[in-house]
C-alpha cells in the first residue's frame, strides 16, 4: 500500500541555518503531496502542497518540489527562525482523499 | 473564512466514563474526518464522512467509539466507556470532497485517568 517515510528527529539547528527535512513516498498512481506543520499545543496547519510532478509548493519561506523520478518531496528553507520550531509531517493523498502520513519530524531551532 | 471549530479544547475524565467531542467544519465542505493523535505520533484516521454518509470507518473501535454527522454539517465523536489508552488529541478536519486538501481544527486534548 501507499506509504510515506520521513527523516527521524529531532532535528536541531541554529537560527539562520539551512533546513532540509527528507520525505520519500511509495504510491500507486499520482498522489498529491503535502507538508503540514504542528506548533506546540496546536492543531495541524497545511504548510504547502504539490499536485503533480515537478510542481513546487511554497509558503512562509518553505519550499518542496514533487520529484517523481526519486519519489521525494523534501522540505527546505534557506534561513530558519526560532518560530519555525514545530513538528513537520509529510503526507500524500490517496484516491479516497485520505491522507497517508509520515511519522513526523520535530524541528528545534536554537537562537 | 472561518476555520474548523472544535470543542471542548481540553477534557479530563476517569476511565469508564463517557465523553463527546463536537466539530463544525468549514462552510461548504462535504468531507469531514476524525483523527486520533497520540503524543509523538502522526494522526490516525478514525472515520471519514462524505456529507452525512460514512465513507470509511475501518479503524474506528466500534465497541466504544461512535460518530455521527447529522444533516451533513456538524459532527460528534463519542467514546463510551473510555479507556486509559484513549488519552490523545482528537482532530477534526474537513475538505471540499472534490480536492484532496484537508483543513484541521485545533483539536481536543483528552486525558483519561
Amino acid at each position: 500500500g501507499d506509504s510515506v517515510t520521513q527523516m527521524e528527529g529531532p532535528v536541531t539547528l541554529s537560527e539562520e541555518a539551512f533546513l532540509t527535512i527528507n520525505c520519500t513516498y511509495t504510491a500507486t498512481g499520482y498522489p498529491s503531496l503535502f507538508w503540514y506543520v504542528q506548533y506546540p499545543g496546536e492543531g495541524l496547519q497545511l504548510l504547502l502542497k504539490a499536485t503533480k510532478a515537478d510542481d513546487k509548493g511554497s509558503n512562509k519561506g518553505f519550499e518542496a518540489t514533487y520529484r517523481k523520478e526519486t519519489t521525494s518531496f523534501h522540505l527546505e528553507k534557506g534561513s530558519v527562525q526560532v518560530s519555525d520550531s514545530a513538528v513537520y509531517f509529510c503526507a500524500l493523498s490517496d484516491s479516497n482523499y485520505q491522507l497517508i502520513w509520515g511519522a513526523g519530524t520535530k524541528l528545534i531551532i536554537k537562537p | 473564512e472561518a476555520g474548523v471549530a472544535q470543542s471542548p479544547r481540553y477534557k479530563i475524565i476517569e476511565k469508564r466514563q463517557s465523553v463527546a467531542f463536537w466539530c463544525n467544519p468549514i462552510s461548504g465542505h462535504a468531507t469531514l474526518y476524525w483523527y486520533q493523535q497520540i503524543l509523538g505520533q502522526g494522526p490516525k484516521l478514525l472515520i471519514q464522512f462524505q456529507n452525512n454518509g460514512v465513507v470509511d470507518d475501518s479503524q474506528l473501535p466500534k465497541d466504544r467509539f461512535s460518530a455521527e454527522r447529522l444533516k451533513g454539517v456538524d459532527s460528534t465523536l463519542k467514546i463510551q466507556p473510555a479507556k486509559l489508552e484513549d488519552s490523545a488529541v482528537y482532530l477534526c478536519a474537513s475538505g471540499m470532497g472534490s480536492t484532496d486538501t484537508q483543513y484541521f481544527g485545533p483539536g481536543t486534548r483528552l486525558t483519561v485517568l
